[in-house]
């Protein structure tokens, strides 16, 4: 079945500094998903990317979609420690059914 | 105006016992998943329902057993319980039954097995 790759597993960066994550999918990917999971919360809903090359902008978080639509990547840049959590990416998997990657967890130091 | 509401948020219990979690959704959508998620917060579904009818059905022991009364509701009964139950559950909703539409979370139920 579809596998989707997410990493860092963690990444722990001074407040200011950027923080990238990546997913990898062993298949073409009709969509992707990014879902924020603060400390102690519900995984909430950030963005979905449906086109090849697709970038879309939300403030300081930028998130790419690969032109073979296999990739994508969430950065943030000037991090906060408002942005700590972990973010995961979310791909379509048949009948229904999201696969989501392991997450990487991101701790801000101020 | 919780729009996916999970209750207990907690629960505690023994080896052996039998447990209940329950889930309602106020946004209309057709379809409810449950979620698993461990302790390095590896995020695994369990089961999905889309208009009271199971669509997904995970390899998950059959002492978990998922039922949907209504559209809007999809409680989850667990016998048995065993440690490695442990974990947190989320129940998910989305409008319809394609892959991959935005989901809904609800709080997250953290079951200790003791």
């Amino acid at each position: 079945g579809q596998q989707v790759m997410q990493i860092p597993q963690y990444q722990h960066v001074q407040e200011g500094e950027d923080f990238t994550t990546y997913c990898n999918s062993s298949t073409t990917l009709s969509n992707i998903q990014w879902y924020k999971q603060r400390p102690g919360g519900h995984p909430v809903f950030l963005i979905q990317l449906v086109k090849s090359g697709e970038v879309k902008k939300q403030k300081r978080l930028t998130f790419q979609f690969g032109e073979a639509k296999k990739n994508s990547s969430l950065h943030i840049t000037a991090t906060q420690t408002t942005d700590v959590g972990t973010y995961f990416c979310a791909g379509p998997e048949g009948a229904g059914k999201s696969t989501f990657g392991d997450g990487t967890t991101l701790t801000v130091k101020p | 105006d919780t729009a996916v509401s999970q209750t207990p948020k907690y629960l505690v219990t023994q080896m052996g016992n039998d447990k209940s979690i329950k889930c309602e959704q106020n946004l209309g959508h057709n379809t409810m998943y449950w979620y698993k998620q461990d302790s390095k917060k590896f995020l695994k579904i369990m089961f999905s329902y889309n208009n009271k009818e199971l669509i997904i059905n995970e390899t998950v022991p059959n002492r978990f057993s998922p039922k949907s009364p209504d559209k809007a509701h999809l409680n989850l009964h667990i016998n048995s319980l065993e440690l490695g139950d442990s974990a947190v559950y989320f129940c998910a909703s989305t409008p319809g039954n394609r892959a991959n539409t935005e989901a809904f979370f609800g709080q997250g139920t953290r079951l200790t097995v003791v």
